[in-house]
Parts: structure tokens; C-alpha cells; sequence
């Protein structure tokens, strides 16, 4: 059995620049998490897309965005980064069991 | 919503000694219970989880947690620590699984030889 996989492992980007972070969900999955964690703190919620659609969001401005596709796959994106956006960004998946398994993290650094 | 607190940020422990890392939490509905770790430059990894039934839960790894309603606690307990528990500890709550997780800040477990 396959689990969660992120890509990339790291990335830098500059300020005010766009960024796409992308996640494989776990076999038999049909729902994923995204959680933004900053450094020193717990993850906090981004949103959750579940068969596609949005399913739930954070406290976190539209400029996070995110899709899911029909292999239950997911994207998010981030527009106009700021230098608070540096932070491991963490993907989740889950099915009908409510529990949710983690992808190894995408560390973006933005300077 | 829910909210959680982990009482200690870090937990010096000395290797085979017992080790007790505290969460509370706050929430006006019924709620599921989760304990994750993350070792250094790593993702989270599932410790174990309450759902229901038999409020003694084990996990992974010799770990353990009580969730206890009327103190509304869910504290992680290791009988016996090893070096390579040294990690950080996530509690956590969701309204259901599919649900946003809310996270406790963390607690450091520094095994010490």
C-alpha cells in the first residue's frame, strides 16, 4: 500500500512570487488535508477537499487555493507570498475510517 | 470548535524511565482523539487514536493514552522510553476524522542516556 507523498521536498521562493505544492493521496482515499506549520508550532488548518470539492477551510486568506483531481490527488497553491508563509506545509488523506495519515512535508522558504 | 492545550512544551526523561505527556481539550460537541509524532524534518505519523469504546487506547511503538471525558483528557503514557522516542508530540481533536484536525502546540520528549 502506497501512503501520502508531497512534492517537492523543499522549495524557495521570493516575496510576492506564486507557488504549488502537490499531494498523492493515500490508495483508496478520497480526501485531503492541507495544514500549514509553521516553525516551533502545531499544524494549523488549511482546508480539505473531498471528492473535489471543497470541503472545509481554515482561517487562511483566498490567496491559499487548492484542487483536487479525480485520482483524489490534490494541489494547492499560494499567490502573493509573503515572508510568513515560510512553513511546512503538510498533506493529509483519509477515507470513511476518519483518520487521517501525513505526507512527509514540503518546506517552502520565502525570502 | 475545538480547541487544545499540551500542558508541557518540553520533557526531559531520563532512557527506561516512565513518561507522561498531558493533553486537554475543548469542545462543545463529541470529539475523536488523536496522538501523532514527528521526528526532526519529518511529516507526522500516527500514534494511536480514540474513537470510541474502551477508553484505554494503545498504540504504536509501547505508547498508550487514556481519554478520560469528565477531565476532558487525553494523556500519552510510555512505560518505558528509548532513545529513539526522542521526538515531538502532537495531540489531537476533530469533530469527525474527515473533518480539520485542531492541534496542541506540542511537547518535546528529550530522552536522555
Amino acid at each position: 500500500e502506497t501512503g501520502v507523498t508531497q512534492s517537492p521536498t523543499h522549495l524557495i521562493k521570493t516575496r510576492g512570487q506564486q507557488v504549488t505544492l502537490r499531494c498523492s493521496s493515500q490508495s483508496g482515499h478520497n480526501t485531503v488535508s492541507w495544514y500549514q506549520q509553521a516553525l516551533g508550532q502545531g499544524p494549523q488548518f488549511i482546508f480539505q477537499y473531498y471528492r473535489e470539492e471543497e470541503n472545509g477551510r481554515g482561517n487562511f486568506p483566498p490567496r491559499f487555493s487548492g484542487l483536487q483531481f479525480p485520482n483524489y490527488s490534490s494541489e494547492l497553491n499560494v499567490n502573493a507570498l509573503e515572508l510568513d508563509d515560510s512553513a511546512l506545509y503538510l498533506c493529509a488523506s483519509s477515507s470513511m475510517t476518519d483518520t487521517q495519515y501525513f505526507g512527509p512535508g514540503t518546506r517552502l522558504t520565502v525570502l | 470548535a475545538q480547541s487544545v492545550t499540551q500542558l508541557d512544551s518540553q520533557v526531559p526523561v531520563f532512557e527506561e524511565a516512565p513518561v507522561e505527556l498531558r493533553c486537554n481539550y475543548s469542545s462543545s460537541v463529541s470529539v475523536y482523539l488523536f496522538w501523532y509524532v514527528q521526528y526532526p524534518n519529518q511529516g507526522l505519523q500516527l500514534l494511536l487514536k480514540y474513537l470510541s469504546g474502551s477508553t484505554l487506547v494503545k498504540g504504536i511503538n509501547g505508547f498508550e493514552a487514556e481519554f478520560n471525558k469528565s477531565q476532558t483528557s487525553f494523556h500519552l503514557r510510555k512505560p518505558s522510553v528509548h532513545i529513539s522516542d526522542t521526538a515531538e508530540y502532537f495531540c489531537a481533536v476533530s469533530a469527525t476524522g474527515r473533518r480539520a484536525l485542531t492541534f496542541g502546540s506540542g511537547t518535546r520528549l528529550q530522552v536522555q542516556p
